[in-house]
């Protein structure tokens, strides 16, 4: 059970819109300590997609887009597309590094 | 480009140790950097383990504190997981992580491709 809940599952259509939900408590998010997510592709290990609540590493596309409000944090991707299919993390602070569940994304 | 790569034997027995070894290479592990253990039972979420920096220092998951060593060879530019008394709930994908700053928490931007370690009999 991590401190950082994240829907299981979520699904889009290609093209759609979907957002991921990164829910923490004032202990970590709520307490100033940004937030990363990762996507991990099947089979492969993590890679950082969105640093710092809002910020895209070099390669990342636009699409890819996240932000923080008060003790939560979002990712939204746009344009779904089926190559996005994948597990994405949340990951914080709370006393040591921590991660959210992770949420599956399956794009229909 | 930095590039990490974990080694380690695959099987472990139960009450066992489990040691595993991660190589940096293309960068110096003595850069200004943290580096960490995450794992991933199969089919599960992301586990922070610990991490290190090349001083030695070394912090560690509350969870596994009493369990886990990890320690840094400069020489050989690599560092190192021990985790003792292994049950079958320690059976996980191993990743090493490079740590980089990214504003209040740090993240990890660099992996390793992973190790899977099975504990058994």
């Amino acid at each position: 059970q991590s401190v950082l809940t994240q829907p299981p599952s979520v699904s889009g259509a290609p093209g759609q819109r979907v957002t991921i939900s990164c829910t923490g408590s004032s202990s970590n998010i709520g307490a100033g300590y940004d937030v990363h997510w990762y996507q991990q592709l099947p089979g492969t290990a993590p890679k950082l997609l969105i640093y710092g609540n809002s910020n895209r590493p070099s390669g990342v596309p636009d699409r890819f887009s996240g932000s923080k409000s008060g003790t939560s944090a979002s990712l939204a991707i746009t344009g779904l597309q089926a190559e996005d299919e994948a597990d994405y993390y949340c990951q914080s602070y709370d006393s040591s590094l921590v991660f959210g569940g992770g949420t599956k994304l399956t794009v229909l | 480009q930095v590039q990490l790569q974990e080694s380690g034997p695959g099987l472990v027995k139960p009450s066992g140790t489990l040691s595993l070894t991660c190589a940096v290479s293309g960068g110096s592990i003595s850069s200004s950097n943290w580096w960490s253990w995450v794992r991933q039972p199969p089919g599960k979420g992301l586990e922070w383990i610990g991490e290190i920096y090349h001083s030695g220092s070394t912090n560690y998951n509350p969870s596994l504190k009493s369990r886990v060593t990890i320690s840094v060879d400069k020489s050989k530019n690599q560092f190192s997981l021990k985790l003792s008394s292994v049950t079958a709930a320690d059976t996980a994908v191993y990743y090493c992580a490079r740590e980089t700053a990214a504003g209040t928490v740090l993240a990890f931007d660099i992996w390793g491709q992973g190790t899977m370690v099975t504990v058994s009999s």
